[in-house]
């Protein structure tokens, strides 16, 4: 079976240090890979969309980017952190080639506090 | 604006009772309708997605219902039990060609079910 895997489930940060959250997807091959944010009150956001190795989508302007070293490993990251990147960060998969119908699979979510 | 509207905001039934939650959107063009259900701290997970043609679909005691007419929505839980507890999410894809930004989040409605 698929599972998805993503750590840390907390973090703590100070405000302008480095952010490297990761994502891996067990199961699977050649999976869509997602990275959401969800602020409290509010639907997911989503950050960024890949649907293969080193190819990245992005649309939300920001101080984060990502990246996609193997098939089934997702990197979100930040060279100095902001108060405003606190928040719910999640990462999902979905099956490639599935069509609209494919439901997003996400991993447990990371709490990421920037003091 | 939020092309995707969740009501109530929240709720809190008795173990046991019945309840049933709203989705109004405006995505279009319209391509399927996802309901997932979140725990607290943990990521979404899905219960039930429904394409133009579907009036209803049900997983256990969640029933979704869909008309594509009026752009509505519902989740109906039968004989609600302690482990309803969470939010849900109500999802709305776009018959997009592009994957980039198809899924269009509504704020989620917290349950409570008290005992």
């Amino acid at each position: 079976s698929q599972t998805i895997h993503q750590w840390p489930a907390t973090l703590v940060q100070p405000v302008g240090s480095p952010l490297s959250l990761e994502c891996t997807v067990e199961g699977t091959s050649n999976p869509n890979l997602y990275w959401y944010r969800q602020a409290a009150g509010r639907g997911l956001q989503l950050l960024f969309y890949s649907v293969g190795i080193g190819q990245i989508s992005s649309e939300v302007p920001q101080n984060l980017s990502a990246s996609r070293p193997q098939d089934r490993q997702f990197i979100l990251s930040s060279k100095k952190l902001l108060l405003s990147d606190s928040g719910f960060y999640l990462c999902a998969w979905s099956v490639r080639d599935r069509g609209d119908n494919s439901p997003l699979h996400f991993g447990n979510g990371t709490r990421l506090t920037v003091t | 604006k939020n092309q995707v509207e969740q009501s109530p905001q929240s709720l809190i039934i008795l173990e046991g009772k019945n309840c049933t939650l709203q989705c109004n959107y405006t995505v279009s063009p319209f391509s399927n309708l996802r309901w997932y259900k979140q725990d607290t701290g943990r990521g979404p997970v899905s219960l039930t997605i429904m394409t133009f043609s579907e009036n209803t679909k049900s997983n256990g005691r969640y029933t979704a219902t869909l008309d594509a007419d009026t752009k509505q929505s519902s989740l109906h839980i039968t004989a609600s039990q302690l482990s309803d507890s969470a939010s849900y999410i109500c999802v709305v894809s776009a018959g997009l060609t592009d994957s980039w930004g198809k899924l269009q989040f509504g704020a989620g409605t917290q349950v409570v079910v008290t005992p």
